[in-house]
C-alpha cells in the first residue's frame, strides 16, 4: 500500500527566507515519482515539481528544489527566498508501481510573514 | 500555457438530482482522471481514463458515478443521484503518459465546487 506523510499541519516563515516542507513516503515498488502541488486559498491545484525514484539528482524548479533521500523515504521540499504569494497549502503526492493515481499527503499550511 | 479547464466552477444542486462536471484536458495528453477534496480535507481518487475506458477506480467511485468522454475534447464526471457527502471540490486532471519519467506529471484544473443542499 502506498502511504504519503505530512507531519507539519501548519508552518511560518519570513519573507525572503528559506523554508522546508516535509513528506515521508511508504512504498513497497522500486519504480514511483514523488510530486508537489500547492493549492492557494482560490483552491486550484498547481504542480510545482517532480522526482523520480531512479533520479540520480534531485529535482529543481526556480526557487523550488526537492530534498530526495531515497533511503530515508523522504521527499522534502525546500522553498527557497519565500514570498508572500507562497502562502498557500502544499501536498506532497505520490504515484506507485504500475498504478496511474496519485496518493495525497494532508497537506502543510504554510504562511509566509512580512 | 495549456491548461486543464473545468465548469462550472459551481455548482449548487439538491440531494437526489443528477449533476455533470465537465472537463477539457490538455490537447495532447492520452490520459484522465477525477479527484476529489472535501473541505479540509486530502486530496483522494476516483477515476482515471485511457483510451475511451477506466483503467483504474477507487472504492469512492460507485454505481452512482460515471466518466465519459462524449467527443474529442470534453472529459465528464456524472453523478447520478447526489448525496450531502458528495459535497466537495472535484478536480480534473491529465497526463501525457501514466507511468514513470516526467510525462506522467498530472495538471491539475481549478476544480469545480460541487454544494449538494
Amino acid at each position: 500500500a502506498q502511504k504519503i506523510t505530512q507531519t507539519q499541519p501548519g508552518m511560518f516563515v519570513q519573507e525572503k527566507e528559506a523554508v522546508t516542507l516535509d513528506c515521508t513516503y511508504d512504498t513497497s515498488d522500486p519504480s514511483y515519482g514523488l510530486f508537489w502541488y500547492k493549492q492557494p486559498s482560490s483552491g486550484e491545484m498547481i504542480f510545482l515539481i517532480y522526482q523520480g525514484s531512479y533520479d540520480q539528482q534531485n529535482a529543481t524548479e526556480g526557487r523550488y528544489s526537492l530534498n530526495f533521500q531515497k533511503a530515508r523515504k523522504s521527499a522534502n521540499l525546500v522553498i527557497s527566498a519565500s514570498q508572500l504569494g507562497d502562502s498557500a497549502m502544499y501536498f506532497c503526492a505520490m504515484r506507485s508501481g504500475s498504478a496511474r493515481q496519485l496518493t495525497f499527503g494532508s497537506g502543510t499550511q504554510l504562511t509566509v510573514l512580512p | 500555457e495549456p491548461e486543464v479547464t473545468q465548469t462550472p466552477s459551481h455548482q449548487v444542486t439538491q440531494m437526489g438530482q443528477e449533476v455533470i462536471l465537465r472537463c477539457v484536458p490538455i490537447s495532447n495528453h492520452l490520459y484522465f482522471y477525477w479527484y476529489r477534496q472535501i473541505l479540509g480535507q486530502k486530496v483522494e481518487f476516483l477515476v482515471s481514463f485511457y483510451n475511451n475506458e477506466i483503467s483504474e477506480k477507487s472504492e469512492i467511485f460507485d454505481d452512482q458515478f460515471s466518466v465519459e468522454r462524449p467527443d474529442g475534447s470534453n472529459f465528464t464526471l456524472k453523478i447520478r443521484s447526489t448525496k450531502l457527502e458528495d459535497s466537495a471540490m472535484y478536480f480534473c486532471a491529465s497526463s501525457e503518459f501514466g507511468l514513470a519519467g516526467p510525462k506522467n506529471i498530472q495538471y491539475f484544473g481549478a476544480g469545480t465546487r460541487l454544494s449538494v443542499l
